[in-house]
C-alpha cells in the first residue's frame, strides 16, 4: 500500500531558528516528491518538486532533499519568520501521475 | 489571474441534510480534482475530471455523495444526506492536464460541519 508518513506532527520553534521536516515513503513506482505549504484556512500552495534524479531544490529559505534509495526527503527551513507558521505537506506521485499520496503533514509554528 | 474559487467558504447544516459546494478551476486547466481534508491530516482524492469525464471516482461515497462538471469548467460536489463524519474541509485543485510534473493548484477550501 502506498504510504507517505511525516515526522514530527508538530514543532514549535523561536523566530530566526532553523528547522527540519521529515517525510518518509513507500509510494511505487516513484515519479516525484511535492512539498506543499498550508496556511490556516487555506488550500495547499507547492514549494518544490523533486524527480527521481534530483536530490536537492531550493525555493528561498526552503531546501528540500530526496534520497531515492532510502525513499526519505526532508525540508529545511533556514531563518524561520511568522510567515512560516502552517502545515508542511509531502506528496508523492506515482509514475502514471494519476495517483498522489499525501502525507499527514507536519504544524509548524514559529514564535517570536 | 484569478486561482482556485470554491464557495461557500463555511457550511453548517445538520446531519440528514443535502449539501453542495461549487468549484471553479484556473482558467484552461483541464484537470479537477476534488479532495476532503479531516483534520490535522493531509488531503484525500474523492474524484477526478479530465474536462468533464470522470476519470477517478474510486474513493468517492457513492451512496451519499455525487460530482458533476457538466461543461468541462466548473464543477459541483454534492452530499446527500449528510452525516457527522462528513464533517471536513473540500478541497477543490486543478492542474492544465493532470500529467504528474503539473502543478495542483489549490482553492481555499470550503470547510463544512455537521451537526
Amino acid at each position: 500500500k502506498n504510504q507517505v508518513e511525516q515526522s514530527p506532527q508538530s514543532l514549535i520553534i523561536l523566530e530566526g531558528k532553523n528547522c527540519t521536516l521529515q517525510c518518509n515513503y513507500t509510494v511505487s513506482p516513484f515519479s516525484n516528491l511535492r512539498w506543499y505549504k498550508q496556511d490556516t484556512g487555506r488550500g495547499p500552495v507547492s514549494l518544490t518538486i523533486m524527480t527521481f534524479s534530483e536530490n536537492t531544490k531550493s525555493n528561498g529559505r526552503y531546501t528540500a532533499t530526496l534520497d531515492a534509495d532510502t525513499k526519505q526527503s526532508s525540508l529545511h527551513i533556514t531563518a524561520s519568520q511568522l510567515s512560516d507558521s502552517a502545515s508542511y505537506i509531502c506528496v508523492v506521485s506515482n509514475n502514471a501521475g494519476n495517483m498522489l499520496t499525501f502525507g499527514g503533514g507536519t504544524r509548524l509554528m514559529v514564535k517570536p | 489571474e484569478a486561482g482556485v474559487v470554491q464557495s461557500p467558504r463555511y457550511k453548517i447544516i445538520e446531519k440528514k441534510q443535502p449539501v453542495a459546494f461549487w468549484c471553479n478551476p484556473i482558467s484552461g486547466h483541464n484537470t479537477l480534482y476534488w479532495y476532503r481534508q479531516n483534520l490535522g491530516q493531509g488531503p484525500e482524492l474523492l474524484i477526478r475530471y479530465e474536462n468533464e469525464e470522470a476519470v477517478d471516482d474510486s474513493q468517492l461515497p457513492k451512496d451519499r455523495f455525487s460530482a458533476e462538471r457538466l461543461k468541462g469548467v466548473d464543477s459541483t460536489l454534492k452530499i446527500q444526506p449528510a452525516e457527522l463524519g462528513d464533517s471536513a474541509v473540500y478541497l477543490c485543485a486543478s492542474s492544465l492536464e493532470g500529467r504528474s510534473m503539473e502543478t495542483q493548484y489549490f482553492g481555499p477550501g470550503t470547510r463544512l460541519l455537521v451537526l
